[in-house]
Order: C-alpha cells, then structure tokens, then sequence
C-alpha cells in the first residue's frame, strides 16, 4: 500500500523560501505510471494544484505560481520536494503530496493516494 | 485556466436522502473529471474518475455522470459518513477544482 508523508516546518518567515518534502513509503516513484503532485488548501478554501513532477524530474507548474515554484524529485530517496520562494501570508496553507495517476493514451487522470497535510504559516 | 463551478455550496439532506451535486466546467473537458470527499481535517478521498469510474473501494451508492461541460455527482442514499465537503477536479488540462459543496445533517 502506497503512503505518502509530508515533512518540512510549519512556520517561514515573509520573503523566505518554503521547503516540503514528500517521502513515498510501498511503492517506487520510478516506476513510472504516475506524477507527484503538490496541492495546498487554504484555511476553510478549497484547493489548488501548485505542479506535479514526472520520475524523469520532468515538471509541471502552475502558471499562477510557476515563478515561484521549483519540484524536484530524488529517486535513491523516494522523495520529491516543493520549493516556494518569497513567500507572503497568502501562502498560509495546508500543503499536500499526492499521487496523479496516469492514463497511458492521455495523461494525469486524478488524484489517488495524498499525504495527511502539513500546515505551513508564513508569519515572522 | 479552466474554471470549475459546482453548485449547490451547501446542501442540507437527512440519512437515506438522495443528493446530487453538480459541477460546471468554463470549457469543454470531455470526461476528464474526478470527484473527491473531504472530511474536516483529513485529505481528500477520490471516488471518482473519468467523470463516471468508481474508484476501488468507494460505496457503489456514489456515482459520477457526465460529459463536456456538465457533470454530477450522486450519493443515492446518504449515510451518516458521508457528512463532507465533496470537490470535483478536471483533469482536461492542468488541475483545477471547484470550490466545493458542504453536505451537511438536516
């Protein structure tokens, strides 16, 4: 059974730079099949897709934050990462790692498996 | 960006009631849209893909219909852990979800 887990800190000052990583735990990112995605919700808001990333370390951002917005993927680790920089308070969020699975003829298809969430506040 | 409008926001039904939310996409998506639940505090739970699959594991009593630019969702008896917020998500082109709908106990 595939699990996902965010880790980072719950607290960035303004201006600064977020850091989350997702660690996959029952399965391979490089197996293929699927992109890693990142999504956050804010408080009592629904939900926005920040980019996903292939195995390849292929991306897709966004274009509301793609200047913004670095993924990356560490496959020795089983990981794949969120890099937002100059963070403000409405980066205040609920940030997820999901699982995008993907349909071979035509692409991501939906949202499989996601993390618990982490609570990230940007406040100095 | 494609914009995703689901109506009703908020829906107030009783255990064993038939609910149907919808969701509105601004273009076409063929039937690339995916339904989720979300409970307060938790991630949110695919139920359904493809507009109209049910995803393993998820009550048949959910069921997803539709195509192009109208979509719904349908909770044919409702049961008390089916008290969430439900959003529907295209997938036509790079993800956008719809604001959500609120069921909740009347």
């Amino acid at each position: 059974q595939v699990q996902l887990q965010e880790s980072g800190p719950g607290l960035v000052k303004p201006s600064q730079t977020l850091s989350l990583t997702c660690t996959v735990s029952g399965g391979s990112i490089s197996s293929g099949g699927y992109y890693w995605s990142w999504i956050r919700q804010h408080p009592g808001k629904g939900l926005e897709w920040i980019g996903y990333i292939y195995y390849s370390g292929s991306t897709y951002y966004n274009p509301s934050l793609k200047s913004r917005v670095t993924i990356s993927v560490d496959t020795s680790k089983n990981q794949f990462s969120l890099k937002l920089s100059s963070v403000t308070a409405a980066d205040t969020a609920v940030y997820y790692c999901a699982r995008d699975y993907l349909d071979s003829r035509r692409g991501p298809v939906a949202f499989d498996i996601w993390g618990q969430g982490t609570m990230v506040t940007v406040s100095s | 960006d494609i914009q995703m409008t689901q109506s009703p926001s908020s829906v107030s039904a009783s255990v064993g009631d038939r609910v149907t939310i919808t969701c509105r996409a601004s273009q076409g998506i063929s039937s690339w849209l995916a339904w989720y639940q979300q409970k307060p505090g938790k991630a949110p739970k695919l139920l359904i893909y493809a507009a109209s699959s049910l995803q393993s594991g998820v009550p048949s009593r959910f069921s997803g219909s539709g195509s192009g630019t109208d979509f719904t969702l349908t909770i044919s008896s409702l049961q008390p852990e089916d008290f969430a917020t439900y959003y529907c998500q295209q997938a036509n082109s790079f993800p956008t979800f719809g604001g959500g709908t609120k069921v909740e106990i009347k």
